[in-house]
């Protein structure tokens, strides 16, 4: 089955220990992409990769880290997290850039 | 930057009538628009998308319409289930834009027995 895959699906952890949430998508696709989501602010673009070793901030990639060493594996990381880190957070990719995005079930963290 | 909005927060209807979800783009750019669902506690789905040379597009039940002239886009739901009621997402992407989608806020589809 084609798919995007995220885990852990529920953290909770404190400030400033370092986490990593992965994305995997079994698509053989190029683009892939990270969100947050927040009540009243919809979804806001985290970072992006075009492909491997291609990566790009988007809006608001303050306090995370991606890295895109292999085509499927995309993981985002937070070094310090910060309670206004709380969020749902969905993993995406697509075949090519401009192309419909496929998203994760999500991610949800509570950072104390 | 310019963003993607959406009319209503909000929208209920009866099960078995047709529902309108409505959004507005400011992009003059945009050239690529889909319409996503999004049920409690799950990813967006993708539901249909339409590129900005054609100005109706239709799939199983549902119908997207597009007007350049006003810059507006619509959603039709034949017959909605209450399998239907979800949140609904408008994005748009100007093909050239290495960003990709920008979405809307989001309309809460709610129906009604």
């Amino acid at each position: 089955e084609a798919q995007v895959t995220q885990n852990p699906r529920y953290l909770i952890t404190v400030t400033g220990k370092k986490l990593t949430v992965t994305c995997s998508q079994n698509m053989n696709h190029e683009y892939m992409s990270w969100y947050r989501q927040d009540p009243g602010l919809g979804l806001r673009q985290i970072y992006y990769s075009m492909n491997v070793e291609v990566t790009d901030k988007g809006d608001v990639p303050e306090g995370y880290k991606v890295s895109r060493k292999e085509k499927r594996n995309f993981p985002l990381i937070l070094e310090s997290p910060s309670p206004n880190q709380t969020s749902l957070y969905f993993c995406a990719s697509s075949a090519h850039r401009g192309e419909t995005q496929y998203f994760g079930p999500g991610t949800r963290l509570l950072v104390l | 930057g310019e963003s993607v909005g959406l009319h209503l927060p909000t929208l209920s209807v009866q099960e078995g009538d047709n529902s309108i979800i409505n959004c507005a783009y400011s992009n003059s750019a945009s050239d690529y628009f889909i319409w996503y669902k999004q049920e409690s506690g799950k990813g967006p789905q993708f539901i249909i998308d339409i590129r900005s040379n054609m100005d109706k597009r239709q799939g199983q039940r549902v119908t997207v319409l597009l007007n350049k002239t006003v810059k507006h886009l619509s959603l039709q739901i034949a017959a909605t289930q209450p399998g239907d009621s979800a949140v609904y997402f408008c994005a748009e992407n100007s093909l050239g834009s290495a960003r990709q989608l920008t979405f809307g806020s989001g309309t809460q589809l709610t129906v009604l027995p």
